[in-house]
């Protein structure tokens, strides 16, 4: 099984609100990741967890809150974002063990976050 | 940081004809994918190939590592075959095997029945 989940599909959420966008796996993969993808361009890196701990942040507002609580899920926090945010996240795992050079990243459906 | 450009941006086809797409790359990397990214925003994993040429089905895919580059093959097109496809590369980034995947600018493929 190659599956990576996503909730919700769909999201529309105000600039006070606070949301959470939520990814599950069950393949064992030890590194998690979250990327951002605006209309019409390709996705890009927003964060890596490596055995549930952050290992990268590329520079994303801190309006945007990772949170790793188990090898199995990986969550975004969402609050007081702008409209400019608006976008489809993705979340992906690889493998990600001691020893693995390189792996292959699946993905998940993602989630289509307006921001109003 | 790499810089990764796809061609041709834009690609129309029949069905039933063949395609090239194309992946430059400027630095070397340990990982390249191949995605079909669908309608509804999926994307699909079509080839894990740091090197070499790998076949599945109507895709065949090849990377000249040396050279910085990979070809998409799709023959024999499909309606389903519509879509966005990218190229990601990826450099790995600790001992760990986990790594950024840095993505293309993606060929938009349209295939007209």
């Amino acid at each position: 099984d190659t599956e990576v989940t996503q909730t919700p599909k769909h999201l529309v959420m105000g600039m006070t609100n606070k949301k959470s966008l939520k990814c599950e796996q069950h393949m064992g993969h030890r590194a998690m990741y979250w990327y951002k993808q605006k209309a019409k361009k390709p996705p890009e890196l927003m964060f890596v967890y490596s055995y549930e701990k952050l290992s990268i942040n590329e520079s994303v507002p801190s309006r945007f809150s990772p949170e790793c609580p188990n090898s199995s899920l990986l969550n975004l926090h969402l609050h007081a974002l702008q409209p400019e945010d608006s976008a489809l996240y993705l979340c992906a795992s690889s493998r990600g063990v001691l020893g693995v050079i390189t792996d292959t990243q699946y993905f998940g459906p993602g989630t289509r976050l307006t921001v109003l | 940081g790499i810089q990764v450009e796809q061609s041709p941006p834009d690609l129309i086809l029949q069905e039933g004809a063949n395609s090239t797409l194309r992946c430059n790359f400027s630095d070397s990397v340990n990982n390249l994918q191949w995605f079909h990214q669908n309608p509804w925003g999926q994307l699909i994993n079509l080839f894990y190939i740091p090197s070499g040429t790998k076949q599945n089905g109507r895709l065949s895919a090849t990377t000249v590592a040396t050279e910085r580059y990979s070809l998409l093959y799709i023959s024999s097109s499909q309606t389903t075959d519509s879509g966005v496809y990218f190229c990601a590369v990826g450099r790995r980034i600790s001992n760990f095997g986990n790594e950024k995947l840095t993505f293309g600018t993606g060929t938009r493929l349209t295939i007209i029945p």
